[in-house]
């Protein structure tokens, strides 16, 4: 698999944009680039996914680099709500299923 | 909508003793079904995972085994615990035959072996 870093942990204050790094450099041509979050004690939520280009949804945006490198996913407005541990994953989808394996991610504070 | 159920939340049990947990899920069909475990302080790690009724895979060696019995049902099960057991562990739901679709978790059961 495809290996990711992450900064083990960020701050960000209540109401501006958390930025989320994360370096994928060996990521294959077919490998997508998915984030979950997890808050303490549930399991881990979904957030955004993408291959090559920008993506925007209602919780958050991707952004990838043209060479896919690296990635970055924004939280435009964060709040408390977005405390949580921020997994960023490279997927490799074979034999029929995602084998994925989570590091250790992000623990992304916000503060009041 | 797809849910998925996963019991019980929280789990103690005695070293040695056997273990099973349930884990469902509703609004699709042949779902691909996986199990995860994350140890405290530490990552998600790939258990099982399984591409149909009675098809398991093992992505590492242990103590656990996992079955399928119905199409969105899939079992952990242990004959006998160990302490290393303990641990949250997660299961999970991803669409079959789409490079691209993203894991769905449950919220997880916490065992504690003592």
């Amino acid at each position: 698999d495809a290996k990711t870093t992450q900064p083990p942990s960020m701050d960000c204050a209540e109401g501006r944009a958390a930025n989320l790094p994360c370096n994928h450099s060996t990521i294959s041509g077919n490998e997508y680039v998915y984030w979950y979050r997890q808050i303490h004690s549930q399991g881990p939520q979904y957030i955004i996914h993408g291959l090559k280009n920008n993506e925007t949804n209602e919780m958050a945006s991707l952004i990838i680099t043209e060479d896919r490198k690296s990635s970055t996913l924004i939280l435009p407005h964060a709040t408390l709500r977005d405390t949580a541990v921020y997994y960023c994953i490279v997927s490799n989808y074979s034999g029929g299923y995602q084998k994925v394996t989570f590091g250790t991610g992000t623990k992304l504070q916000v503060i009041p | 909508s797809q849910t998925i159920h996963q019991w019980p939340a929280t789990l103690v049990q005695p070293v040695g003793s056997p273990l099973s947990l349930e884990c469902t899920v509703e609004g699709t069909s042949n779902p691909n079904l996986y199990w995860y475990r994350q140890a405290a302080g530490r990552g998600l790690q790939l258990l099982f995972y399984s591409v149909g009724i009675g098809q398991i895979s093992s992505e590492v060696p242990q103590n656990l085994s996992a079955s399928r019995p119905q199409d969105r049902q899939f079992i952990l099960s242990s004959k006998k615990l160990l302490l290393s057991d303990s641990g949250f562990y997660l299961c999970a739901w991803s669409v079959p035959g789409r490079p691209n679709s993203p894991l769905h978790f449950g919220n997880g059961t916490r065992l504690t072996v003592t």
